[in-house]
């Protein structure tokens, strides 16, 4: 059962670098999300979609990019890394609708320098 | 934007019920109160739902008040392994409700 899997676990980066941080699930959910978590503080919303070709933004969604071409993925791009994105990230995905709960990757710890 | 509050932190006795509050007081009629909880800076882990009755599983059981304003999550034996990160929200469907905003939780110590 791989439920949601991000990779990769830890990434440096150096300020300017771009990345993309990948996603994927395979329980054919129609919902996909990404946070991220800094130390201390609570999950923010970055980015959401509720199906391939849809996605809308977050609480913070400054200095990052999404799309959804299929069921299965969700990507998270950083265009330009600066160091205010250093932090823990996790993608979350459900079923759509109100009586679905959140499964959660472990997440990607991304460090830029 | 997080229509859930919730107090920053609380203490329970290993053994001890532990009684998490959340207030939700805009939510509305069709939206579903979820508990969720963090232990360390592993992924948020799911725990129980509900709408507008008191729901019980092998992990919690959750109280919901009858204006449906507030919720309870209750651990009936706390442990030591369920000192986390305790998150309310509400979900409903369609539209704004899709964008789900955590906050930043209830941090629950179990002492020994």
């Amino acid at each position: 059962n791989a439920g949601v899997t991000q990779t990769p676990k830890f990434q440096v980066l150096k300020t300017g670098q771009s990345m993309t941080l990948q996603c994927a699930q395979d329980m054919n959910h129609e919902y996909m999300s990404w946070y991220r978590q800094d130390p201390g503080m609570g999950l923010r919303l970055i980015h959401y979609s509720v199906g391939a070709g849809i996605t809308d933004q977050g609480e913070v969604p400054n200095g990052y990019n999404v799309s959804r071409s299929t069921t299965e993925d969700f990507p998270l791009r950083l265009l330009s890394a600066a160091p205010s994105q250093t932090s823990v990230y996790f993608c979350a995905s459900s079923r759509q609708g109100y009586n679905s709960p959140l499964h959660f990757g472990n997440g990607t710890r991304l460090t830029v320098t | 934007d997080a229509k859930t509050t919730q107090p920053p932190s609380m203490d329970c006795a290993e053994g001890r019920a532990a009684n998490l509050p959340c207030n939700h007081s805009t939510i509305s009629g069709n939206e579903y109160v979820y508990w969720y909880r963090q232990i360390h800076s592993q992924g948020p882990q799911y725990i129980i739902h509900g709408l507008k009755n008191n729901e019980t599983n092998e992990m919690a059981s959750l109280i919901i008040t009858e204006d449906r304003k507030s919720s309870t999550l209750i651990l009936p034996h706390a442990t030591l392994r369920d000192t986390a990160v305790y998150y309310c929200i509400v979900r409903g469907y369609g539209g704004a409700t899709n964008k789900l905003i955590f906050g930043t939780g209830t941090l629950l110590a179990v002492q020994p």
